[in-house]
């Protein structure tokens, strides 16, 4: 069964303060994985697409990552307004018809205090 | 640009009634989905469409309909809500398949409350 975990569920960080959130998934073939941000009481909203292991991408102050197990959002000297939840998703690409399936992690909560 | 909207953005009904939440969105992508969120289990696929007249079930479809007679549109209809249908819920799209099109851009939400 597909799978997507993510850790820690919630991180606090100095402003400053660099660190990695980590994504696990079990999936049969990945044809893509997705990071999102979340804010309170919004949709989520699109940060990165990866396709294969080895793939690096970087917007910012984030840099996403991926293996064959896992990817991790490193987030380098933080503001507080990076504090949000990030959220990890995968496509199969073998669910169904058109593989349109995202599968959500739950989420790591990031506050990042001044 | 509008993107993608929803509406209404808050709903309070009462269980047993019929509810329709609206998704639009201005970009002509060919696919939309519609998920809901909860605590613990994050974001869940309800529904989605390919295009315009094709509809499929999602991990979660049960006592929700779904139509798309136009591509722009895809309301989701809970025929006869109840309060497990007390929920978040996101609208999204994308434009097709194949790298570089499989992402999915989510809509603000919707916040529904069954009494």
């Amino acid at each position: 069964e597909d799978q997507v975990t993510q850790s820690p569920e919630a991180l606090r960080l100095q402003e400053g303060e660099s660190s990695s959130l980590n994504c696990s998934y079990t999936v049969s073939g990945l044809r893509g994985l997705f990071w999102y941000r979340q804010d309170p009481g919004k949709g989520p909203e699109f940060l990165f697409t990866l396709y294969s292991a080895g793939e690096e991408k970087e917007k910012e102050r984030l840099k996403a990552t991926l293996t064959k197990k896992e990817s991790f959002l490193h987030i380098t000297a933080p503001k507080p307004e990076d504090s949000a939840t990030y959220l990890c998703a995968v496509q199969s690409r073998y669910y169904g018809g058109a593989t349109n399936k995202l599968i959500f992690g739950t989420g790591t909560l990031l506050a990042v205090q001044p | 640009d509008a993107g993608i909207t929803q509406s209404p953005r808050y709903k309070i009904t009462e269980t047993g009634r019929q509810v329709t939440l609206m998704c639009h969105q201005t970009w002509s992508h060919s696919y939309m989905f519609w998920y809901r969120q909860d605590l613990g289990h994050g974001l869940r696929l309800i529904y989605y469409s390919a295009a315009a007249d094709i509809t499929d079930k999602g991990e979660v479809p049960d006592g929700y309909v779904v139509s798309r007679s136009k591509t722009e549109n895809f309301p989701l209809t809970l025929e006869s809500a109840t309060r497990s249908q007390t929920s978040v819920y996101f609208c999204a799209s994308k434009s097709g398949q194949g790298v570089g099109r499989e992402t999915q851009y989510f809509g603000p939400g919707t916040r529904l409350l069954v009494l």
